[in-house]
């Protein structure tokens, strides 16, 4: 199994771009989940799916984010306009119905 | 205002000490995990506590879930140069999932 796949790894943009951040989870797993961390603020959830279906988007900062998941195997993160205090390490992570959840290996995003 | 404060914040070790981190909170959780994170990756699961009291032991890794299932702590047994990490501890209210503030362990030669 590949694990949760995540894109970019490394992202850097100017303030106004816009940015999307690509994650395909673990096949079979119907939970899907995004993070942000930062040093200040931690390990944040952002949005989680159920089902390809939004659940919690509670955590989810403003307006210029949005994160859809069209199908079972693939969701987006999208930053527009993106500003500098939205640069840190963005994670995707997927879960089966078990506690575990798996995370990705991150997309560091920075934006100048 | 974080759910879950860990402590300490950071910790710097001699190899072969031993050292506990801890993790408190006052809401009540059904399940509280631990996860290990190194640095470029995401965190990696260690283990899953569910029931108040719950001890569960790893190696040289004891975890426990407090009683009124609120806190829990994570005590290390002769560290070594490979438990260098963050440790974050994650709890579920049956509603949301919240991952504390973390401690960031360095364990020295």
């Amino acid at each position: 199994d590949a694990g949760v796949i995540q894109s970019p790894r490394h992202e850097v943009t100017e303030m106004g771009q816009e940015v999307t951040l690509r994650c395909k989870p673990i096949s079979g797993h119907d939970y899907l989940f995004w993070y942000r961390q930062t040093m200040m603020r931690g390990l944040e959830l952002l949005i989680y799916f159920n089902n390809n279906v939004p659940i919690d988007d509670s955590g989810m900062p403003e307006d210029r984010f949005s994160a859809k998941m069209p199908n079972a195997s693939f969701s987006t993160l999208k930053i527009q306009p993106s500003e500098p205090r939205d640069s840190a390490v963005y994670f995707c992570a997927s879960r089966s119905d078990g506690y575990e959840q798996y995370f990705g290996p991150g997309t560091r995003l920075t934006v100048t | 205002t974080q759910l879950l404060e860990q402590s300490p914040q950071f910790l710097s070790i001699q190899e072969g000490e031993n050292l506990t981190v801890y993790c408190n909170s006052s809401s009540v959780f059904s399940s509280l995990q631990w996860y290990r994170q190194e640095p470029g990756e995401g965190p990696v699961l260690l283990v899953t506590v569910v029931t108040g009291g719950e001890v569960k032991k790893l190696k040289r890794l004891t975890f426990q879930f407090g009683d009124a299932r609120k806190d829990s702590s994570l005590h290390i047994t002769a560290a070594q140069p490979g438990d260098t990490g963050l440790y974050l501890c994650a709890g579920d209210t049956g509603n949301q999932f919240y991952f504390g503030t973390g401690t960031s362990l360095t364990v020295i030669p």
